[in-house]
């Protein structure tokens, strides 16, 4: 069965410095996602990306964040500067047609900012 | 703000029993309901998709939507100790951004 895949599944970096995740979507999907999860707290909506550009992103999503899609399969997140309390787990998402409701989620990338 | 509210639990319940999970949104404008299933350290996993008014039914899972209410509640039947996990609760509107509640933690006790 296709999947999301995420990497990496774990990543330690010093505060300051910037991050990449990295996503590759289910292949015939349109739609992507950036979602993270602080541990013990709620799944936050950070971002979608439909066309090759932003389609919605949340109050979280400053200006230190950005996502592109460099070779049209890769889906990334940058995290600029981080920060300690930017340390969570990310989560890739992808959907399969704009109608489409169903979001299909990547296994997790933790990031641990010290 | 569109906010999605869950009872955070924990919620538990005998094996055997029927765990009765409930979730509220604010945004009227919301189209299309789920729920996902969250272990620990792992991604969510979908369980249930629900469009309309009313029940929907899949296995031992029952997912009802009152839009008037701005209610949805999932049932599980013949509850199992494989059950336990935390159930979100996610909305999303017309523009595609799923939110997501805080989650309950369900524990199904053998």
């Amino acid at each position: 069965e296709p999947e999301v895949t995420q990497t990496p599944s774990h990543q330690v970096t010093q505060m300051g410095q910037e991050v990449i995740l990295r996503c590759v979507p289910i292949s015939n999907h349109l739609y992507f996602y950036w979602y993270r999860q602080i541990l013990g707290q709620k799944v936050e909506f950070l971002v979608s990306f439909y066309n090759n550009e932003i389609s919605e992103k949340s109050e979280i999503f400053d200006d230190q964040f950005s996502v592109e899609r460099p070779d049209g399969s890769n889906f990334t997140l940058k995290i600029r500067s981080t920060k300690l309390e930017d340390s969570a787990m990310y989560f890739c998402a992808s959907t399969p047609l704009l109608s489409s409701d169903t979001i299909y989620f990547g296994e997790g990338s933790w990031l641990t900012v010290v | 703000q569109k906010e999605v509210e869950q009872n955070s639990g924990p919620l538990s319940v005998p094996e055997g029993a029927i765990a009765s999970l409930n979730c509220t949104y604010s945004d009227r404008g919301s189209q299309s309901f789920f729920w996902y299933r969250q272990y620990s350290g792992k991604s969510p996993e979908l369980i249930m998709s629900i469009y309309s008014n009313g029940d929907k039914e899949d296995g031992r899972f029952t997912a009802q939507l009152n839009k008037a209410s701005q209610y949805v509640s999932l049932l599980i039947r013949d509850s199992q100790p494989s059950d336990s996990a935390t159930y979100l609760c996610a909305v999303k509107g017309n523009n595609n951004d799923m939110r997501f509640g805080a989650g309950t933690r369900l524990t199904v006790k053998p």
